[in-house]
């Protein structure tokens, strides 16, 4: 069964407006980990956000923040007042409190930000 | 501080020879892990290692080793090589390994192409 799903294979966003980037995840852990990482072209996976299961609020990094409804069991990503260089691959990653340091991967969304 | 560095970050090799990839993680992180990343699979889970041990490993075949050594470099070697092995390998860090908020800081890959 998929633990993390990402629904949204490709997206599309117009400089400067928000957008967001959907992910569920499944998990029967009661302490877990959720994990947002852009990879652009070159290959590198850099690290944006993380949401834990215990935490009150929702996460926020600059222009990320992290939409975390726990009942839903879902974790989306909205980029605020998008930039060209947002252009990239999203991943949604979970780690669960059991599996050591091991990340769960979700399929990817890939977001192009339009001039 | 110097990111995580993977070499190389090109290799071509033939069906059926071995191949060994490199990984210095971030100074000071101790533990180290490996994904693969393909178009038809996404990124899955190699192993981990910590203070020089394996803590988790994921569902490859025995083709597919790792160590990591007293330095916290890593090294994953690919035995008796597959077409189907052609991918991009990540290798990641993180300070304290098992921790659930700690991030996955990774390096820029290296891509593996098999003929």
């Amino acid at each position: 069964a998929q633990k993390i799903t990402q629904t949204q294979p490709g997206m599309f966003v117009q400089e400067k407006e928000a957008v967001t980037l959907d992910c569920t995840y499944d998990t029967s852990d009661p302490s877990y980990g959720l994990f947002w990482y852009k990879q652009p072209s070159s290959g590198e996976m850099i690290f944006l956000i993380y949401q834990g299961s215990y935490d009150q609020q929702n996460a926020t990094e600059g222009r990320y923040s992290l939409n975390f409804q726990k009942a839903r069991k879902s974790a989306n990503l909205v980029i605020s007042a998008s930039q060209l260089g947002d252009s990239a691959m999203y991943f949604c990653a979970m780690r669960e409190g059991s599996q050591g340091g091991k990340l769960i991967f979700g399929q990817g969304t890939e977001l192009s930000v339009k001039p | 501080k110097a990111g995580v560095t993977q070499t190389p970050r090109y290799l071509i090799k033939t069906r059926g020879q071995q191949v060994t990839l490199s990984c210095s993680p971030i100074s000071g992180h101790r533990s180290v892990s490996w994904y693969q990343q393909t178009p038809g699979q996404g990124l899955q889970f190699l192993f981990e290692y910590f203070s020089e041990t394996q803590r988790n490993k994921g569902n490859f075949p025995g083709r597919f080793s790792g160590r990591q050594f007293s330095n916290s470099r890593s090294e994953m070697n690919v035995s008796t090589l597959e077409l189907g092995d052609s991918a991009l390998y990540l290798c990641a860090s993180s300070l304290v390994g098992g921790a659930i908020s700690s991030p996955l800081h990774f390096g820029n890959g290296t891509r593996l192409t098999v003929t």
